[in-house]
C-alpha cells in the first residue's frame, strides 16, 4: 500500500479564496481523521470519521470549516473563505480502530493564506 | 480543564546518553497512551503503545512507563544516535486521539 496520500502537498493562497484539501486513506481502514498543526497549538484534532460517517467535528474550529467523506478511499477538509490565520500543517491519518491502533498520517499539505 | 504537556519544547543530549522524555496529562483517564516520531515536513510515525495496565513496554533501544497514578508517562531512547534527532510526540487514546506539543530533541555526535 502506498500510504496515506494527500494532495496538494503545498498550497498558497489569498485571503477569502476557497480552499480544499485532499485525502485518500490507506485501504481497510475505517477511521479517517483531520488534523492541524502549528507552533503555537500544536497538533490538533479537527474531525474524524468511522465508516464514511462523520464521529465528532467538535475541534473544527468556524463554520467556515467542512470535511466530507463520500467514500472509503476519499476525505475532503474545505476552508471557505480563508484566513491567513488558517496558515498551518494539515494532516489526514487513517486507522484500522480507535484506542489501540496506531494512526498511519499522510506527508500533510502546507496551507499559506496571505 | 484537560491538558497534555511534554516536559520541554527542547531537548539536547550527546551521543551514546539516553534521552528521557516526560510527557504528563490532567483529567483524562487514557487506556492507552501512544508515542509518535516526527521529522521535518513529514506526518507523525507511531513508535510504542502501551495499555494502562502495563508499566514498562520496550522496542529495540526504546522504553516506555505508564504511571497512572502519577498520569505521566516517560519515554527513553538508550545509546542515543544523531539519527535520533526528531520531535517526539506523546498521544492520549480517550474517545479519540489528543497529542501533546512534542519534544525536539537533537543527538550531538
Amino acid at each position: 500500500d502506498a500510504g496515506v496520500i494527500q494532495s496538494p502537498r503545498h498550497e498558497v493562497t489569498e485571503m477569502g479564496q476557497e480552499v480544499t484539501l485532499r485525502c485518500k486513506p490507506i485501504s481497510g481502514h475505517d477511521y479517517l481523521f483531520w488534523y492541524r498543526q502549528t507552533m503555537m497549538r500544536g497538533l490538533e484534532l479537527l474531525i474524524y470519521f468511522n465508516n464514511n460517517v462523520p464521529i465528532d467535528d467538535s475541534g473544527m474550529p468556524e463554520d467556515r470549516f467542512s470535511a466530507k467523506m463520500p467514500n472509503a478511499s476519499f476525505s475532503t477538509l474545505k476552508i471557505q473563505p480563508s484566513e491567513p490565520r488558517d496558515s498551518a500543517v494539515y494532516f489526514c491519518a487513517s486507522s484500522p480502530g480507535l484506542g489501540a491502533s496506531e494512526q498511519f498520517f499522510g506527508p500533510g499539505t502546507r496551507l499559506t493564506v496571505l | 480543564s484537560q491538558k497534555i504537556e511534554q516536559n520541554s519544547e527542547a531537548l539536547n543530549i550527546q551521543e551514546g546518553k539516553t534521552a528521557t522524555l516526560t510527557c504528563n496529562y490532567t483529567n483524562y483517564s487514557p487506556a492507552y497512551l501512544q508515542w509518535y516520531r516526527q521529522d521535518p515536513g513529514r506526518g507523525p510515525v507511531f513508535l510504542l503503545l502501551i495499555r494502562e495496565n502495563e508499566k514498562e513496554k520496550r522496542k529495540e533501544r526504546l522504553k516506555v512507563t505508564f504511571d497512572t497514578t502519577l498520569k505521566q508517562s516517560l519515554f527513553h531512547i538508550t545509546a542515543s544516535q544523531p539519527a535520533d534527532s526528531a520531535t517526539y510526540l506523546c498521544a492520549l487514546a480517550v474517545r479519540d486521539m489528543r497529542f501533546g506539543a512534542g519534544t525536539r530533541l537533537t543527538v550531538k555526535p
